[in-house]
């Protein structure tokens, strides 16, 4: 079975800070999300990376696939409040579809 | 934009009931699935379904548990007598499909939040 693991769970940081959470997983897997939620909403997707060296960014957020280390991060450059959330990192097996979903990175940014 | 939509919203049951919760995914996907949440918790896997059977099932969805595309349009999840740790929030997710869009995510509802007392 697909396991995915995510750390830090809980990080809190100051507003201009940079951090990356880290995503990594148990088996080979075709795909790698990341997905954001705010509380008590749906998940919002962000990335989907595909391929061996895949980076993809998108405002203060970059994520990078690593398939041969399985592992992804979430990079975030110069922290601002409204990306305060939970991410989430979700793996899909090359073998079906069922995608995996880590435990999710709560973050706080403080002003 | 198209989304996939849920009702009820909220959902109140006791235990032992049964409660169908209902989703409308996106008119041109092929994949769909559900996956609950506990409050402030993991997104758990429950199933997924394609070409009207189930494809892939977790641990959890277990025979108190069904599915079904009724119609062209409704995908529902069934649970037959609810317990409470039944209770959770619920989300639907429909995909266009692997091939086809291969860079595609899934895409979620807003949940269903059920209650069971």
């Amino acid at each position: 079975e697909l396991k995915v693991e995510q750390n830090p769970l809980f990080l809190s940081m100051q507003e201009g800070k940079n951090y990356t959470i880290y995503c990594n997983y148990s088996t080979t897997s075709d795909r790698l999300y990341w997905y954001r939620q705010d509380p008590g909403k749906s998940l919002e997707s962000l990335f989907v990376l595909l391929s061996n060296g895949a980076v993809k960014q998108e405002g203060r957020l970059m994520a990078s696939l690593d398939t041969k280390a399985r592992l992804s991060t979430l990079h975030i450059t110069a922290a601002v409040h409204d990306l305060s959330a939970t991410y989430f990192c979700a793996a899909e097996p090359s073998f079906n579809n069922d995608m995996r979903f880590g435990a999710g990175t709560r973050l706080t940014v403080k002003p | 934009e198209p989304e996939v939509t849920q009702t009820p919203s909220h959902q109140v049951t006791q235990m032992g009931q049964e409660v169908i919760l209902r989703c409308v995914p996106i008119s041109n996907h092929l994949y769909f699935y559900w996956y609950r949440q506990i409050l402030g918790q993991k997104v758990e896997f429950l199933v997924s379904f394609y070409n009207n059977e189930i494809s892939e099932k977790s641990e959890i969805f277990d025979d108190q548990f069904s599915v079904e595309r009724p119609d062209g349009s409704n995908f529902t999840l069934k649970i037959r007598s609810t317990k409470l740790e039944d209770s959770a929030m619920y989300f639907c997710a429909s995909s266009p499909g692997r091939e086809s869009s291969y860079n595609s995510p899934l895409h979620f509802g807003n949940g269903t939040r059920l209650t069971v007392t």
